[in-house]
């Protein structure tokens, strides 16, 4: 199986921040991905992080922890366009060998 | 630039029928990538090619499924016969080099239903 792991639902409210947790096992780390995905859509890249910390890009940021295995993606300022899927993806084997998470679906209501 | 092609977007045929996907990479992009999206299964690669050469096809779940890329331009993945529990979204995404950052860029996706 993947050993990539990921909240399956979560809801906020809209202005707030959340946080979506994911963690992750693997040998020979090249990095994580976070992906998002509205319904019925492609998955769209947001951020990729190799080295430990916090990466800031506008509402959204990401974190990694390579000891602890352990990303995390930050949503600031929640808007109700950002109800979609979130995908977290390390590259396995091959650089370009990509596992993904089953998805955290984020409800973002009024 | 236009994105990743894909075509048809929607298909519905009935078991036992032979599907054909087809996908077109963002021009100049080196390497293709077939994934299939279920909702028990998320997200998972099937195959990817590099300069038209399959590289890795470890994902694809058995024979019935093949996967070609005759040219840099097009890539079809084909699964005959075909049965209801192939039905899912089969996405193709395409990326410009190898490295570990280098972004998948996706293409809508064809959703397949197998009656």
């Amino acid at each position: 199986g993947q050993n990539i792991d990921q909240p399956t639902e979560m809801t906020a409210t809209e202005g707030a921040i959340v946080q979506i947790n994911c963690t992750y096992q693997t040998s020979g780390f090249n990095g994580l991905f976070w992906y998002q995905q509205h319904a019925g859509e492609a998955p769209t890249f947001l951020s990729y992080n190799v080295l430990d910390g916090l990466e800031e890009k506008g509402r959204f940021s990401s974190f990694l922890s390579r000891s602890k295995g352990y990303s995390y993606l930050l949503l600031k300022e929640l808007q109700m366009k950002d109800s979609a899927s979130y995908l977290c993806a390390y590259p396995s084997g091959g650089y370009n060998k990509l596992i993904f998470g089953a998805g955290t679906r984020l409800a973002v209501h009024p | 630039d236009a994105g990743v092609i894909q075509s048809p977007r929607h298909e519905v045929t009935e078991m036992g029928q032979e599907v054909t996907l087809r996908c077109k990479p963002i021009s100049g992009h080196d390497y293709l990538f077939w994934y299939r999206q279920t909702m028990m299964r998320g997200l998972e690669l099937l195959i990817y090619f590099n300069n038209n050469v399959p590289i890795d096809d470890s994902g694809m779940p058995e024979d019935r499924f093949s996967a070609k890329m005759p040219n840099a331009s097009f890539s079809t993945l084909k699964i005959q016969p075909s049965e209801p529990r192939d039905s899912a979204v089969y996405f193709c995404a395409s990326s410009l080099i190898a490295a570990p950052q280098e972004t998948q860029y996706f293409g809508p996706g064809t959703r397949l239903l197998v009656l």
